[in-house]
This record gives C-alpha cells, structure tokens and sequence, in this order.
C-alpha cells in the first residue's frame, strides 16, 4: 500500500540558511499535519492542512512556513535556520472527517551546522 | 498540564507478560483515541484506534477507552523483545481534526 513520502530523508544545513521540506500524501488524504521531534521529545505539532487551506497551527515558529498545494502536497519552508532547528520532521496525512487515522512519513532528519 | 499525559517509563516487562500502558487527556471534547508505536530514530507506526467506550482487540494488543474518566490504555499480551519500543498515546478533537495530540510516550523495555 502506498505510503507518506517525505523528502529528502537527510538535510544538512548552516545556521542562517534555509531548507524545504516535502511530503506526498496517501492517495485521497486531504489533510496533511507537520510534526517536529527533537532527541529524546515527544512529536510536536506545527501545522496542518486541509484541501490546501490551513486548518490548525501549532508551535511553529515565524521563521517556518508551509502550504498544501493543488495535488495535496505539502512543502514545509524554514529560514534563518537556528542549531536548535536540528530535529527529526514528521509529515503525517488522514482523510478528513469522522474517526480518521493518520499515518506517518518515514521522516526528513535535519541538522543545522 | 500537558493535553495527554503518559508515564515516561521505562516499562520493564518480562518476555511472555503483559504490558501495561496508561494514558490520561484533558480536553473533554476528545473523540479519538490512538496508540502509535516508536522505534528509535524511525517515524511513529499506527498500532490502534478506539473511538467508543469499551474495550479493542486486535491480535496480541487490546485498547481500552474510557471517555468519563478521560483515560484510554493499551495491553500488549505476550510481550515479545520487538515489541520494545515508545509508545505514543495521540489524541484528536472532532471538532477540529487539525491536529493529533501526542503524549510524551512510554519507553517499554522487554527482557528475555
């Protein structure tokens, strides 16, 4: 069955610079949500989408932005990057409505040097 | 107070026992209830989902939800070493399916 694609699965960058991240939905989820996992820390949430509009936000700092495009994808954008940006970002999709599971992308590991 | 609460553990449980994994939530208005499994470094696997009271079996793992005293737990029967691993408690609001509300998780640690 297909799964969340995230990409890429490893990124390394400088402090001040930026990244994109990327997620691919399952085939008919329209709802995509971002979590952010530091070492040793429960998913945090950032952001969510639902049919391209933003449906709920959470820790996600002023830096990060994101969007859900046309065919459901969503690319997470983070500037300035920050050593503390260094984290473990998951990508997770549901299909909306009533008692809808999410399933998570295998991750996009970020190391801010 | 953290939205869902877990004892961090670890869970030390013998290979052959059963693991017992406790969650509490605040937000009355929750309506679904999930248990994910967390392997070091990898991304959080969906184990189950309960959305009634009562208890859900689903082969060697049982859920049970009880929404008037806001607490859901999860059994794993049979403990097997590959079972170790973090245990993350998710909760969602219906109301707004914005966002899966995480526990801290429960580090279960399986001895032969």
């Amino acid at each position: 069955a297909a799964g969340v694609i995230q990409s890429p699965r490893h990124l390394i960058k400088e402090k001040r610079e930026t990244a994109t991240l990327k997620c691919y939905p399952i085939p008919r989820h329209d709802t995509v949500y971002w979590y952010q996992q530091g070492p040793g820390q429960d998913p945090q949430f950032l952001i969510s989408f639902y049919e391209k509009m933003q449906s709920d936000k959470g820790s996600i700092p002023d830096r990060f932005s994101a969007q859900q495009f046309s065919d459901y994808h969503s690319e997470l954008n983070m500037s300035s990057l920050e050593l503390g940006d260094s984290a473990l970002y998951f990508c997770a999709s549901s299909r909306s409505g009533l008692n809808t599971e999410a399933f998570f992308g295998q991750g996009t590991r970020l190391t801010v040097v | 107070q953290k939205e869902v609460e877990q004892n961090s553990g670890p869970l030390s449980v013998p290979e052959g026992a059963i693991a017992s994994l406790n969650c509490t939530y605040s937000d009355r208005v929750s309506q679904s209830f999930f248990w994910y499994r967390q392997y070091s470094g990898k991304s959080p696997e969906l184990i189950m989902s309960i959305y009634s009271n009562g208890d859900k079996e689903d082969g060697r793992f049982t859920a049970q939800l009880n929404k008037a005293s806001q607490y859901v737990s999860l059994l794993i029967r049979d403990s097997q070493p590959s079972d170790s691993a973090t245990y993350l408690c998710a909760v969602n609001r219906q109301a707004s399916w914005g966002k899966f509300q995480f526990g801290a998780g429960t580090q279960v640690v399986v001895t032969p």
